[in-house]
């Protein structure tokens, strides 16, 4: 069964690099055709797509995050990972990683949820 | 601020049914499918509905997805006190170039 899993600091200087690695066990990040995403969820507030990576290295990001965001796959160690640089108190959030339903080709729909990891963004 | 408007929140007595709402736009809604999650309070959400009216493997039918035009609707048949979360719609949108949420709503079982 497919399980993945939020790794990473859950406290994070403002204007510091927030760094999240995502780990999947249970098949292989490189095996599946789908494209493997980040959601953000602030405190008390709704969901918010970051963005997405396949395993062959092809990204998708959210336009509003695309200038500080990165998001990169390591396939030896069946992770990938995300990057978000200059934050602040609005990138406070727990960080989810996701992967899409077996028939779906899409970006934007996730089925496989990680539990999420909270970051703090505070001096 | 959300693309995708729902109502904050919708109530019914156990038994009853509940449907929630999910406004955008011909850059959304309009133009690709539409997914649907349920998050109960302290966990990560869970995919009840995607390509408007499938549900994946273990979604029991109570749980219904329907389009018209640039508005989708997720109907709970048979409410139970375990379906009291947060429902959230889901699109891509094509002039954002991005995966968009709904603004969410909370569903109370009276």
């Amino acid at each position: 069964q497919l399980q993945l899993q939020e790794s990473g600091p859950g406290l994070v200087s403002p204007w510091e690099t927030l760094s999240l690695t995502c780990t999947v066990s249970g098949g292989s990040i490189s095996s599946s055709s789908h494209y493997w995403g980040w959601i953000r969820q602030p405190p008390g507030e709704g969901l918010e797509w970051i963005g997405s990576l396949h395993y062959s290295g092809s990204t998708y990001y959210s336009p509003s995050l695309k200038s500080r965001v990165t998001i990169s796959v390591d396939t030896s160690n069946n992770q990938f990972s995300l990057k978000l640089n200059s934050v602040t108190a609005a990138d406070t959030a727990m960080y989810y990683c996701a992967r899409p339903p077996v028939d779906y080709g899409g970006l934007e729909v996730f089925d496989i949820w990680g539990q999420g990891t909270m970051v703090t963004v505070s001096s | 601020q959300s693309v995708l408007t729902q109502p904050p929140s919708v109530s019914a007595a156990p038994g009853q049914k509940v449907t929630i709402s999910c406004s955008g736009s011909s850059s959304n809604i309009g133009n690709n499918y539409v997914s649907w999650y349920q998050q109960l309070p302290g966990t990560a959400p869970k995919l009840l509905i995607y390509e408007n009216n499938k549900r994946p493997s273990g979604i029991p039918d109570r749980f219904s997805g329907s389009k018209s035009g640039t508005s989708a609707t997720l109907g709970i048949t048979g409410l139970q006190t375990g379906d009291e979360a947060d429902y959230y719609c889901g699109t891509w949108d094509r002039s954002l170039t991005t995966g968009v949420f709904g603004t969410g709503t909370k569903v109370t079982v009276l």
